[in-house]
């Protein structure tokens, strides 16, 4: 059974600071990871996917991927309102992606 | 940009009845995908397909079926609604590579069906 935990949260943080998200997985052969964002209401959306050991940055958006411990992360610098928002990590499986139960993020202003 | 679309925002439905759920994609992607969301329990695969005709379970099939007659729409059919399939049901397209795990699913914007 693949397994994916994150944080239920809520991780709160004020506005323009570091919001740190973090996912482990047991599926040592999931090979890329996504990172989703729902907002209250709304279906998911892909906001980044890295598939290799290291940092991806895209904005704002920092991915940081660990293989060997089996962890990823997302850090979002200069949080907003507008990031408040639930994040999904998803590693990938051989065929299908297993979601975690993601982490409600509040940013306040 | 892929365009997911789902033919119900809103849906209620009365126990016993039969429920279509309809998803349609306009990327020609071969995979699709049905989730079902609840809170506390997140994101939960029930069928998919990666190509016409073809269907795979996913963790909680129970309860559920699917149809894919063409490429572009994948139906999930709840054969005799019960109240605990309330939930958000969201479908889902992506692309077949020649390594599905690069590939990151597309959404549509969710039907939440209402078992009375």
């Amino acid at each position: 059974q693949k397994e994916v935990e994150q944080n239920s949260g809520p991780l709160s943080v004020p506005e323009g600071a570091i919001a740190s998200l973090n996912c482990t997985y047991s599926d040592r052969g999931s090979q890329s990871f996504f990172w989703y964002r729902q907002y209250s209401g709304k279906s998911p959306e892909l906001i980044m996917f890295i598939y290799s050991n290291g940092d991806k940055e895209d904005g704002r958006f920092t991915a940081q991927l660990n293989k060997a411990s089996q962890y990823v992360s997302l850090l979002i610098r200069d949080s907003q309102p507008s990031d408040s928002a639930t994040y999904l990590c998803a590693p990938s499986g051989y065929s299908t992606l297993t979601f975690g139960k993601g982490t409600m993020l509040l940013v306040s202003p | 940009d892929v365009k997911v679309t789902q033919s119900s925002r809103y849906l209620v439905k009365r126990t016993g009845e039969k429920v279509f759920l309809e998803c349609v994609q306009d990327m020609d992607h071969e995979n699709m995908f049905w989730y079902r969301q609840d809170p506390g329990l997140g994101l939960r695969l029930i069928y998919f397909s990666y190509d016409v005709k073809m269907k795979e379970k996913g963790d909680i099939p129970e309860g559920y079926s699917v149809s894919r007659e063409k490429k572009e729409r994948f139906s999930l059919i709840l054969e005799s609604a019960s109240t605990n399939q309330t939930s958000m049901y969201l479908c889902a397209s992506s692309r077949l590579t020649e390594k599905w795990v690069n590939s990151p699913l597309h959404f549509g914007n969710g039907t939440r069906l209402t078992v009375t």
